[in-house]
């Protein structure tokens, strides 16, 4: 157990809906990092937040948006769902200090079907 | 941005031999490269990582190395067993504002009994 928790687990849901995933860091932790993982694109990362601030943006798409909040728990909202949004989408926590390269611990994820 | 390419895509080996698997990256500021193996219907665990100043690291039966003049660094697992079977994952990063992985395609690792 890494101590990073995602609610929910599994998520079904149809074209065009909004969901919204849930994450938990680790206790202490500052950094929230959001991947994505799929068959054809592998892990890939979408945003990092730091403290309640966003970080850093990868590929994500402008149909996604995230958040920190003051307890630290950061949710990422997708909306317009597509079918290609199918994926796992998993959650990973760091200390957040400066100058030095963390460890990221990862969350069991989230698979989301979008039928 | 960052490309890191892992090779083999899939490795089978006997229990008791080794597992090799290697990555290779383009970024030459990238400084710190850990890999994670992940289980069926878990999240990527980290079984280990080495910095750029440092060319090899072991952890009793895994050991990583790197040659950072090549930009490429290999995983090695000895003794081999069934609770090995997993994917494993490089990635690289570097310590700056954001630190964010940059993934390999992974490694479906088989060890048959």
């Amino acid at each position: 157990d890494s101590g990073v928790t995602q609610t929910p687990k599994h998520l079904i849901t149809a074209t065009g809906q909004r969901v919204t995933l849930r994450c938990s860091p680790r206790s202490g932790d500052l950094s929230v990092y959001w991947y994505q993982q799929s068959l054809d694109q592998g892990l890939q990362f979408l945003i990092q937040y730091y403290n309640g601030e966003e970080r850093a943006k990868g590929n994500i798409l402008e149909r996604f948006s995230a958040q920190q909040f003051p307890d630290l728990h950061s949710e990422l909202n997708l909306s317009s769902l597509e079918l290609g949004d199918s994926a796992l989408y998993f959650c990973a926590s760091s200390v957040g200090r400066e100058g030095l390269q963390e460890t990221q611990y990862f969350g069991p994820g989230t698979r989301l079907l979008v039928l | 941005g960052e490309n890191v390419e892992q090779h083999p895509s899939t490795l089978s080996v006997q229990e008791g031999d080794s597992a090799v698997i290697k990555c290779t990256y383009s970024d030459s500021a990238s400084n710190y490269f850990p890999w994670y193996k992940q289980e069926l219907g878990k999240g990527p665990q980290l079984i280990i990582d080495i910095r750029s100043n440092v060319g090899e690291k072991k952890d009793q039966r895994i050991a990583v190395t790197l040659n950072k003049t090549a930009k490429h660094f290999s995983l090695h697992i000895t003794e081999t067993q069934p609770e090995d079977s997993a994917v494993y994952f490089c990635a690289a990063s570097f310590s700056g504002s954001a630190r964010q992985l940059t993934f390999g395609s992974g490694t479906q690792l088989t060890v048959l009994p």
